[in-house]
C-alpha cells in the first residue's frame, strides 16, 4: 500500500519546456507539502495545502503553480524550465497541526 | 538564514559503534524535534521524535537526546549497522495550525563500515 505516492518518478526536460509532477496520498491526511531537495541534499519546503488551499508559499518563483483537486491530490506544474529546476521534488502530507509529515518517493527533475 | 545547524555534515563508523549526530536550532518556538532516514533514490522517512518537554526519548538502538536551554538535540545510534547507512537529517517545526512546517538541517551523510 503506497501512502503517499508521486508521478512520474524521472523527468527529463529541456530548458523552457512546461511539466508537471503528480502527487497522491491514501492516509486521509488533510495538508499536503511540496519541498525541494537540491543537489546538496538540502531539503527546503516550497508550499503546503490544507483542505485544498494554499498555506505556505516559501518565497518560490511563479514559474511554479501548485494545485489540488482535492485534499488527496496536490500536483506542481512548473513553466518555462529552467536549468536551475534541476533538483528532487517530494510531496509530503501531514493532519492539520502535526507536522509528522510522510513523504513520497520523490520526483527527480533534470533541466537540459 | 539557516535555522537548524546540523553536524558532521558526513561521518565514518565501524559495525558495532555509536553514531552520533548533533542539531541546534534558533527558533525557540519551536516543539516538536524529528530525524528523518533518507535512503538513495527514496523519500525522508520519519525515525524519531521528541517534544521539548522530555530530555530523552529511546526507540530500539535510536535515542534522541534534548537540550532546552542549549538548543540543542542530538542523534544516538548504537550497535551502528551497515544498513544504517543513509542520510540522516534532523528538523524541527512550530506544531501549532495549518501553517507549520518543517524545517531541516543540512543533513549527516553515515557510512557504517562492516
Amino acid at each position: 500500500d503506497t501512502a503517499v505516492s508521486q508521478t512520474p518518478k524521472y523527468l527529463v526536460t529541456q530548458m523552457g519546456n512546461d511539466k508537471s509532477i503528480k502527487c497522491e496520498q491514501n492516509l486521509g491526511h488533510d495538508t499536503m507539502y511540496w519541498y525541494k531537495q537540491d543537489s546538496k541534499k538540502f531539503l527546503k519546503i516550497m508550499f503546503s495545502y490544507n483542505n485544498k488551499e494554499l498555506i505556505i508559499n516559501e518565497t518560490v518563483p511563479n514559474r511554479f503553480s501548485p494545485k489540488s483537486p482535492d485534499k488527496a491530490h496536490l500536483n506542481l506544474h512548473i513553466n518555462s524550465l529552467e536549468l536551475g529546476d534541476s533538483a528532487v521534488y517530494f510531496c509530503a502530507s501531514s493532519i492539520t497541526g502535526n507536522t509528522e509529515a510522510f513523504f513520497g518517493q520523490g520526483t527527480r527533475l533534470t533541466v537540459v | 538564514q539557516q535555522q537548524v545547524k546540523q553536524s558532521p555534515q558526513s561521518l565514518i563508523v565501524q559495525k558495532g559503534g555509536i553514531s552520533i549526530i548533533n542539531c541546534a536550532y534558533e527558533n525557540t518556538a519551536f516543539d516538536y524535534f524529528p530525524w528523518y532516514q533518507q535512503f538513495p533514490g527514496k523519500g525522508p522517512a520519519l525515525l524519531i521524535a521528541i517534544r521539548p518537554d522530555v530530555s530523552e526519548k529511546k526507540e530500539g538502538r535510536f535515542t534522541i537526546s534534548f537540550n532546552k536551554s542549549a538548543k540543542q538535540f542530538s542523534l544516538h545510534i548504537m550497535d551502528s549497522q551497515p544498513g544504517d547507512s543513509a542520510t540522516y537529517f534532523c528538523a524541527a517545526s512550530n506544531r501549532g495550525g495549518a501553517t507549520n512546517k518543517l524545517i531541516f538541517g543540512t543533513g549527516t551523510l553515515l557510512a557504517v563500515q562492516p
